[in-house]
């Protein structure tokens, strides 16, 4: 049974680039959410994708948007990247039938550095 | 900024001493849960607590859920060098979980 995937492990760009960031979701969940964590930090909520919708989303700007595909992957795609978007990108995956019971599985993260 | 606020940022502690976090919200909490972080590694979720009230325990780990659903503790008791990490408690809302900024445990053996 997989777990949550995540890639490229980790990722150097410069101010004003653009990036994305690839999630497969683990085995049988339909959910994926997306967490900024910067160093020393706790996970900042981004946005969560249900049926290849966005279906609620923090105080992230328009630069950061998603995607959610047919088999539940998403992708987290950043504009004109930022020194301060360098951060640690965890996705994790849930089951919407699971109700309020919200057991997330995290995946090992994006490690994003802007230079 | 943090909705939910969580203390002692940074614990030391000697093996075999117990350890205990606390997380705080000024609102009602409809749930809270509690992940680990190891350093170097992604949070894990250990818990979700619902009821006011409600007393959980993971062997060695006791999670309490304050009466008023405004707070909730972690507490380990013995710890192991295993223990080590940051401790997350975070509240669910919609669709949403907003997490706290962690308490960072270190164990000296």
């Amino acid at each position: 049974d997989a777990g949550v995937t995540q890639s490229p492990t980790h990722l150097i760009k410069t101010r004003g680039q653009q990036v994305t960031l690839r999630c497969s979701p683990k085995s049988g969940h339909d959910t994926v959410s997306w967490y900024q964590q910067a160093l020393g930090q706790g996970p900042q909520f981004i946005f969560q994708y249900y049926e290849e919708e966005e279906r609620q989303r923090g105080n992230f700007p328009d630069r950061f948007s998603g995607h959610q595909f047919p088999n539940y992957s998403s992708e987290l795609n950043v504009n004109a990247l930022l020194l301060g978007d360098s951060a640690l990108y965890l996705c994790a995956s849930s089951l919407a039938a699971s109700g309020t019971y919200n057991e997330q599985f995290f995946g090992p993260g994006t490690r994003l550095t802007v230079l | 900024g943090q909705q939910v606020m969580q203390i002692p940022q940074y614990q030391h502690v000697q093996e075999g001493e117990d350890f205990t976090t606390y997380c705080n919200s000024s609102t009602t909490l409809s749930n809270i849960q509690w992940y680990k972080q190891r350093p170097g590694g992604h949070p894990v979720f250990l818990i979700q607590l619902v009821k006011s009230g409600e007393v959980k325990k993971q062997k060695r780990l006791t999670f309490q859920f304050g009466e008023a659903k405004k707070n909730s503790s972690l507490h380990i008791t013995a710890t192991q060098t295993t223990d080590v990490g940051t401790y997350f408690c975070a509240k669910g809302g919609g669709f949403k979980t907003i997490f706290g900024a962690g308490t960072r445990l270190f164990v000296k053996a």
